[in-house]
């Protein structure tokens, strides 16, 4: 099946650094989205990309979908300690009203005060 | 307006036993899945719906049996619990849109 891998695994911050994360993909997405998973919760979508090449920001959130439509990355801009949790990439193939998430790993973030 | 509703919230099984991981959304979208959550593994798809009376499998489905009956409910049955099956599960309703993914806030079980 198809799989994602995203790096890094963990990151272990100062607050006020900015954080960078990546996810690569074997097969093409039409669609990237990034969540944010808290404990004991689930997901909750931070940001979507829906075109090749696209920028988008979300507050101190910056994503972008890789020209290749394989790859997408998400930076964080001066790291709070409310942005620790882990975050996934997900890639999706929408399509009607079918296109299941496919999820990376994650990478779980810890910002020292 | 609860979102996407899973019951329990926690659960042991002894092996062998069996249950059903409820879910129910109040949204009216037609699709639902069910993913699984395993330290380091992200989530994976096991389920899901795309309407009542349709479901189909994912990427990993053994060892799990659902039905969609209505549009609010898509119950995960786990007929014969293994310690394997130890995880977190969460469901997700989605509505017509990429971004309209709404998920649980999970069951955690453990399978002794």
């Amino acid at each position: 099946g198809q799989q994602l891998n995203q790096s890094p695994q963990s990151m272990f911050i100062q607050e006020g650094e900015d954080v960078s994360m990546n996810c690569t993909s074997s097969s093409i997405f039409n669609t990237w989205l990034w969540y944010k998973q808290d404990p004991g919760e689930g997901p909750v979508l931070l940001i979507a990309l829906y075109k090749a090449g696209e920028l988008t920001s979300n507050g101190r959130l910056t994503a972008q979908f890789g020209i290749t439509r394989k790859d997408s990355f998400l930076n964080i801009s001066a790291s709070i300690p409310s942005d620790v949790g882990i975050y996934f990439c997900a890639g999706l193939n929408y399509g009607g009203s079918q296109g299941n998430l496919i999820f990376g790993k994650g990478t779980k973030l810890s910002v020292k005060p | 307006n609860a979102g996407v509703t899973q019951t329990p919230k926690f659960q042991v099984l002894k092996t062998g036993q069996s249950m059903t991981l409820q879910c129910a959304q109040d949204m009216n979208h037609e699709y639902m899945s069910w993913y699984r959550q395993d330290p380091g593994m992200g989530l994976r798809l096991i389920h899901y719906s795309v309407g009542a009376g349709i479901t189909d499998q994912g990427e990993v489905p053994n060892g799990y049996n659902v039905s969609r009956s209505t549009t609010e409910d898509f119950p995960l049955r786990l007929l014969s619990a293994a310690p394997s099956q130890t995880s977190v599960y969460f469901c997700a309703a989605r509505t017509g849109s990429p971004q309209g993914y709404t998920f649980g806030s999970g069951t955690r079980l453990t399978v002794v």
